[in-house]
């Protein structure tokens, strides 16, 4: 199985400052068909996950352009360039590259 | 705008088994895979199989192998998880998520992303 891991565990952050978290895949997460199935999640509290960004990069439909998504092969970033109080959740990156599916053990962004 | 609905909570004996159901409301499954995804009290997500209703092929973790069943009713819209020898580990929110289909090819095709999300059944096993 392919193991996720993202760091930090914890982001505390002031309102309108950047974000960023990390995922390191245990393997590449390019597939045969020459895509890379990473993606992230955000999950409010109470609510279930909701899709963020796509294949690496891509900005899924009605998510703010404050929300980015960059890295390559085993690397990954997210990053938030100016954080908003309804932005306060977990975070999660997920691979769909190889079955099983798997996620990483979340970060969570909370306002300092 | 699709939207995934899924059945209600649900409160089980040890020792037994669940159904829930989540249904596509405004849309239908067509080119689309279904997984079903599992959040323990104040845990993670954890992918517990899926199924491409075309094909009807399932697929599971192996850790959820001989007591989960993934199925599909394209005609309703309907994906169903049942999950037996429930244990009180299995106390958790039960999610289906919609998941676009990459390239297809023998039968098989690349997952995508979990785009669409159901609201989530709680389940909570208890004696």
């Amino acid at each position: 199985d392919i193991v996720m891991t993202q760091t930090p565990l914890s982001s505390p952050v002031t309102l309108g400052q950047p974000a960023s978290i990390s995922c390191r895949s245990s393997q590449s997460l390019v597939h045969s068909d020459g895509n890379t199935y990473l993606s992230w999640l955000q999950q409010r509290p109470g609510q279930p996950p909701r899709l963020l960004i796509y294949k690496i990069s891509n900005r899924f439909s009605g998510v703010p352009d404050r929300f980015s998504g960059s890295g390559a092969g085993t690397d990954f970033t997210l990053k938030i360039s100016r954080v908003e109080a309804e932005d306060v959740g977990v975070y999660y990156c997920m691979q769909a590259t190889q079955i099983p599916l798997t996620f990483g053990g979340g970060t969570k962004v909370e306002i300092k | 705008q699709v939207q995934l609905v899924q059945s209600g909570a649900e409160v089980k004996k040890p020792g037994s088994s669940v159904k829930v159901s989540c249904k596509a409301s405004g849309g239908t499954f067509s080119s689309y895979a279904i997984s079903w995804v599992r959040q323990a009290p104040g845990q993670g997500l954890e992918w517990m199989g899926g199924i491409i209703p075309i094909f009807g092929t399932a697929n599971y973790a192996q850790k959820f192998q001989g007591r989960v069943t993934i199925t599909a009713d394209e005609s309703t819209s309907t994906a169903y998880m049942e999950l037996s020898s429930l244990r009180s580990e299995d106390t958790a929110v039960y999610y289906c998520a919609r998941v676009p289909l990459g390239y297809c090819s023998g039968g098989s095709c690349s997952l995508e992303t979990f785009d669409i999300w159901g609201q989530g059944t709680m389940v909570t096993v208890s004696s």
